[in-house]
């Protein structure tokens, strides 16, 4: 099966830049969705078709992806931005999330 | 506004089963593909199943396939899950989610608050 891999974890200072990868096969030749939960609410779209922002989302959050490897970019991080972030790609009739990564700003 | 409400979630005893309801409202309903997800206690989301909006194909995940089956009713704008031979890891919160388009093979961009899933004796 198919499988999207992201880092436990990353950690950035107020107002620089962060970077979450996802990682899987020829990953570039599909369409990645990422999404944003804070605790204990719902996850919430803020990239879609690799690097498409929804209405509402800020325009520091920012999207690539191509080979093996998209990548979400916060630019100017803020502390309402730590979260986790969760990849997400569809793969031959099924639905695959990466493992998630929480995003820490201190 | 785009809202999806679930219900049907509870404590349940494994092997039994219940059915999980998404009310929408707020978008053209039968048009779109719409996805359960559930989340166990401190992990990640996980896909349960998908239906499409135009052609009604299902799509299940592999820990769920032969248990569950995803139907929708566009007379009532309603999702349901119906789930059976619960196991202790179907524990979880399940949500409901709206496709951006007709073919699963989007993204999801509308989200209900989800309702709780406990499997244990």
């Amino acid at each position: 099966s198919y499988e999207l891999t992201q880092p436990p974890s990353v950690s950035v200072s107020p107002g620089q830049t962060a970077s979450i990868t996802c990682s899987g096969n020829k990953l570039g030749d599909k369409y990645v969705y990422w999404y944003q939960q804070k605790p204990g609410q719902s996850p919430v779209l803020v990239m879609y078709q690799d690097n498409k922002r929804p209405s509402g989302i800020p325009e520091r959050f920012s999207g690539s992806n191509s080979g093996n490897t998209a990548t979400l970019t916060i630019s100017g991080t803020q502390t309402m931005d730590e979260a986790d972030y969760y990849c997400q790609a569809w793969d031959r009739g099924t639905v695959v999330f990466g493992e998630g990564t929480k995003l820490t700003v201190l | 506004e785009m809202q999806l409400l679930e219900s049907g979630g509870g404590l349940l005893q494994p092997g039994g089963s219940l059915r999980l309801s998404c009310a929408a409202s707020g978008f053209t309903f039968n048009i779109y593909a719409l996805s359960w997800v559930r989340q166990a206690p401190g992990k990640g989301l996980e896909w349960v199943s998908s239906v499409s909006g135009s052609d009604g194909n299902t799509y299940y995940a592999d820990s769920v396939k032969g248990r569950c089956t995803i139907s929708r009713d566009n007379s009532k704008n309603t999702l349901y899950l119906q789930m059976n031979s619960l196991r202790a890891g179907d524990t979880a919160v399940y949500y409901c989610a709206k496709g951006e388009s007709g073919s699963p093979d989007y993204g999801l961009d509308v989200w209900g608050q989800g309702t709780t899933v406990t499997v244990s004796s």
